[in-house]
């Protein structure tokens, strides 16, 4: 049964960098591709990007410029990284995984990181 | 970007009632090369990740029960349990995966009346 464990730092000030990593354990890395997607509080999830196991990658144009999403397959896992960060960033952070070519929907996901953005 | 919009906002049904949840896209996510709505609809509860309840818009996930049924194809979208019960309160999202950015709905609050 495949699980997702994920961590990082929960707490931020403005203009650092977000960095949260996921971990997939007791399934096929290889197969899939992870994403990132983020809840701001009270609303909808918000996707952020995508990683396949070979680093072949695809993020929302929204959060691009601020947004590096890279995978270790040494260890099966995935990371996020967002520069820059602003209270707007503030969000429950989750790892997912999807499809085999990519977007797609999400069938196993990670427990969540809540990330807030405070000075 | 396609827009996902859901109606109502909040529902509130008796239990062993009816719950009907829409989800209307603002570009159509029927692909013409095999025919599949690629829609998904999500349950979330309080403090838990959300969890996969219908995929190609009406294709039950393993273990899902059989009062939850997906419908519509293009544009518009209805999510039905058939007879609400308690553990069915949350809030329910839709998402295509027609074309990327991958998009959600702003969710449907379900609770009991």
């Amino acid at each position: 049964q495949v699980h997702l464990q994920q961590w990082g730092a929960g707490l931020l000030k403005p203009s650092e960098t977000l960095s949260l990593t996921c971990a997939v354990y007791g399934g096929s890395f290889n197969n899939n591709y992870w994403s990132w997607i983020r809840q701001p509080p009270g609303k909808g999830p918000e996707w952020i990007g995508e990683i396949n196991h070979s680093g072949s990658t695809n993020y929302n144009p929204s959060l691009k410029s601020r947004v590096s999403i890279s995978v270790d397959t040494s260890k099966n896992q995935f990371s996020l990284n967002v520069s820059s960060v602003t209270a707007a960033d503030t969000a429950l952070y989750f790892c997912a995984r999807g499809g085999i070519s990519g977007t797609d929907d999400f069938d196993i996901w990670g427990h969540g990181t809540m990330v807030t953005v405070s000075s | 970007d396609i827009v996902m919009t859901q109606s109502p906002d909040s529902l509130a049904v008796s239990l062993g009632e009816r719950a009907t949840i829409n989800c209307m896209s603002s570009h159509s996510v029927l692909h013409s090369s095999n025919n599949k709505n690629y829609l998904t609809w999500y349950q979330q509860k309080p403090g838990q990740p959300p969890k996969l309840l219908i995929y190609w818009a009406s294709t039950r996930e393993s273990g899902v029960p059989d009062r939850f049924s997906g419908s519509g194809s293009g544009t518009d979208f209805t999510l039905t349990i058939s007879s609400l019960q308690a553990e069915d309160v949350a809030v329910y999202y839709c998402q295509q995966y027609y074309s990327s950015p991958i998009t959600f709905g702003q969710g449907t609050r379900l609770e009991i009346k």
